[in-house]
């Protein structure tokens, strides 16, 4: 029973080039959420989705920030033009759903740096 | 969400039971209180939640006082590889995404 699989674990991009993060969730949880975390801080909700379905993005930077979870396929969060202040640790969790007892299983994260 | 409280480091000896406070004075009737960890660098890992009754798993006990205003995490037997930050977060039963704060951080020594 694999966890929450992320990938890569690290990422290097340039200035003005795209990060694509994915994130496959445990096998049988539909709730996906996306954490960044800078370097020195703690962890920023960023995003909750449900299979095809945005719930809740208020943490999102309003620009250049999108995230998915289609119908088949990892969740995907996709940074357009990078700039240095978007390194960061960036975590995904999953859960089967929203109940208390439901605790969130987090990945290991993708690093990314922007050169 | 309530908003919760914890010193922002503590030290405690390898095989000795270490115990994390937390404060969460303004929780409400429906929130949870919840403990992860995070080993340096990896992601954060969930250890134990509770309403109102004290829990235990595997991992830790979770001590919850009656008026509920604050709990305390009890790792019996404290090793190295228990080093990492600890955070206390309360949460609501329905959807109440989880609100990270700087937590405790927590070094085992030999």
């Amino acid at each position: 029973n694999a966890g929450v699989m992320q990938n890569p674990r690290h990422l290097v991009r340039r200035r003005g080039q795209e990060a694509r993060l994915r994130c496959s969730p445990m096998k049988g949880h539909s709730h996906v959420y996306w954490y960044r975390q800078l370097p020195e801080e703690g962890l920023k909700f960023m995003v909750y989705l449900q299979k095809e379905n945005i719930i809740d993005e208020s943490g999102m930077p309003k620009e250049r920030f999108s995230a998915e979870f289609p119908k088949e396929g990892p969740s995907i969060l996709r940074i357009q033009q990078v700039v240095r202040g978007d390194s960061a640790a960036y975590f995904c969790a999953s859960s089967p759903g929203t109940g208390a007892y439901y605790g969130y299983t987090f990945g290991s994260g993708t690093r990314l740096t922007v050169v | 969400d309530a908003k919760t409280t914890q010193p922002p480091s503590m030290d405690c000896a390898e095989g000795r039971a270490a115990n994390l406070p937390c404060n969460h004075s303004t929780i409400s009737g429906n929130e949870y209180v919840y403990w992860y960890r995070q080993i340096h660098s990896q992601g954060p890992q969930y250890i134990i939640h509770g309403l109102k009754n004290n829990e235990t798993n595997e991992m830790a006990s979770l001590i919850i006082t009656e008026d509920r205003k604050s709990s305390t995490l009890i790792l019996p037997h404290a090793t190295l590889r228990d080093t990492a930050v600890y955070y206390c977060i309360v949460k609501a039963d329905s959807w109440g995404k989880l609100q990270f704060g700087a937590g405790t951080q927590v070094v085992v020594t030999p």
